[in-house]
């Protein structure tokens, strides 16, 4: 049973526009979340991540939004750019119950048309 | 420069080979992962270590073997017993820590069968 959901697995945008991707998880416990980035045949790069005692955290373009009571995260890129086209993978864990293994979603493609 | 550093970058495996993925890390963290990615597939754990010595299993660590005789190396086998290997594999590292898991990938190792 998938815990992290990525339910669309692409995405379009025009540059410029805004990015809306999407991670829903059925673990109330999870208490930590992270966005990676992933191009072809590279590692994952660590975006931005966000603790379940926040609602929002920003860094630059990148903006997370954790709603616990719908257990729903977003992550917003804005503006989107080219070089943002890439896999974006959604993961939790259970830091307060010491669970250090991190549950990963499937993953959405973005791509950002010029 | 700090990183993780993978070798080879791509390893081809003959029917009934072992064969052995290398990481090793700079970074001075404590937690070691091996992680595999399958073509629209997410994250998946194999094995994974938080001190020197000591290594948990994943979530499909059968076919697979590893070692942490360094802090700085975590070396992967995957044995004849994987029935099938191929795939993309990413080796992680982390400090430990109870307010964030953010994890450091490498480039990763694509592994084919021939």
């Amino acid at each position: 049973d998938q815990q992290v959901k990525q339910n669309s697995p692409s995405l379009s945008v025009q540059e410029g526009r805004i990015s809306i991707l999407n991670c829903d998880y059925t673990n109330s416990m999870f208490d930590y979340f992270l966005w990676y980035k992933k191009y072809p045949a590279e590692g994952p790069t660590f975006l931005i991540s966000i603790s379940s005692i926040k609602d929002k955290n920003e860094d630059g373009r990148f903006t997370v939004f954790l709603n616990k009571s719908a257990k729903h995260l977003s992550l917003h890129i804005v503006p989107s750019q080219p070089g943002d086209s890439a896999v974006y993978f959604c993961a939790a864990s259970d830091l307060a119950g010491n669970n250090r293994k991190l549950i990963w979603g499937l993953g959405t493609s973005l791509a950002v048309n010029p | 420069d700090g990183g993780i550093t993978q070798s080879p970058k791509y390893l081809f495996r003959k029917e009934g080979q072992n064969v052995t993925l290398s990481c090793e890390q700079n970074l001075n963290h404590d937690a070691m992962y091996w992680y595999r990615q399958d073509p629209g597939q997410g994250l998946r754990l194999i094995y994974y270590s938080q001190i020197v010595n000591d290594f948990q299993k994943g979530d499909i660590a059968e076919g697979y073997s590893v070692s942490r005789e360094k802090k700085e190396s975590f070396p992967l086998t995957v044995t004849s017993a994987q029935k099938n290997p191929t795939a993309f594999y990413l080796c992680a590292s982390s400090i430990i820590s109870t307010a964030n898991e953010k994890l450091f990938f490498g480039s990763g190792t694509q592994l084919s069968v021939l």
